[in-house]
């Protein structure tokens, strides 16, 4: 069974800060894929990344990067001085390549951005 | 614009009534997926279609839930004798294949007086 926990429910920072998402993940598979998803209050998910667990080399994208690590079976995002803009919910989710993209979505974190 | 409509987004019905939700998404994608969400959670899958063949359900899936995707274009899930339980957000996907990216809709949310 695969397991993915967001333990953080919700956060609140000020603009400009850095904040950082936690994403602990539980599968018997050795190839899976890692997701985050954005869902703004409009409600729409926006997708943001996908990481397969043979690349553990973390990823930046402008303001956003994200720490893969399979020892410690976590997918952590970072968002460095946080806007207005980036407040959401945001979820992390996880699938192994032969169930195509039957995702397994963690319950979320609420992430309040005030200024 | 993630190249998914879903209609109607919001539909208020009472318990036993039963409700359709229509899903279209732009044509050059294969997969279409359905997932319902409840409040303060995250998504959770229901089934998917590749074209036109339903290829896996969940079992959250009753068999008061039925979907259809008619020459692998749209796609309809219809609910029969609504529960209060089935008070959610019905979210359709697309996605190119295999373990692609998925883009949904806003979602059809479902309240069951």
């Amino acid at each position: 069974a695969q397991k993915v926990t967001q333990a953080q429910t919700e956060i609140s920072v000020v603009e400009k800060e850095d904040v950082t998402l936690d994403c602990v993940y539980e599968t018997r598979d050795t190839t899976y894929y890692l997701f985050w998803y954005k869902q703004p209050p409009s409600g729409e998910l926006v997708f943001l990344i996908r990481r397969n667990s043979f690349d553990e080399q973390n990823e930046i994208s402008g303001r956003y990067s994200w720490n893969f690590q399979k020892s410690t079976s976590s997918f952590n995002f970072t968002i460095t001085a946080s806007q207005v803009v980036d407040s959401a919910v945001y979820f992390c989710a996880l699938t192994n390549t032969g169930t195509a993209s039957k995702l397994t979505f963690g319950t979320g974190t609420r992430l309040q951005v005030t200024l | 614009d993630t190249g998914v409509s879903q209609d109607p987004r919001h539909k208020i019905t009472k318990r036993g009534q039963n409700v359709t939700f229509r899903c279209d998404p732009i044509s050059e994608h294969n997969r279409l997926y359905w997932y319902r969400q409840t409040l303060g959670q995250g998504p959770e899958f229901l089934t998917y279609f590749q074209n036109e063949a339903q290829l896996e359900k969940s079992r959250l899936l009753s068999d008061r839930f039925s979907a259809e995707r008619p020459k692998g274009s749209f796609s309809t899930l219809e609910i029969q004798r609504t529960e209060q339980g089935d008070s959610a957000m019905y979210l359709c996907a697309r996605s190119t294949g295999g373990t692609g990216e998925l883009f949904f809709g806003e979602g059809s949310r479902l309240t069951v007086l």
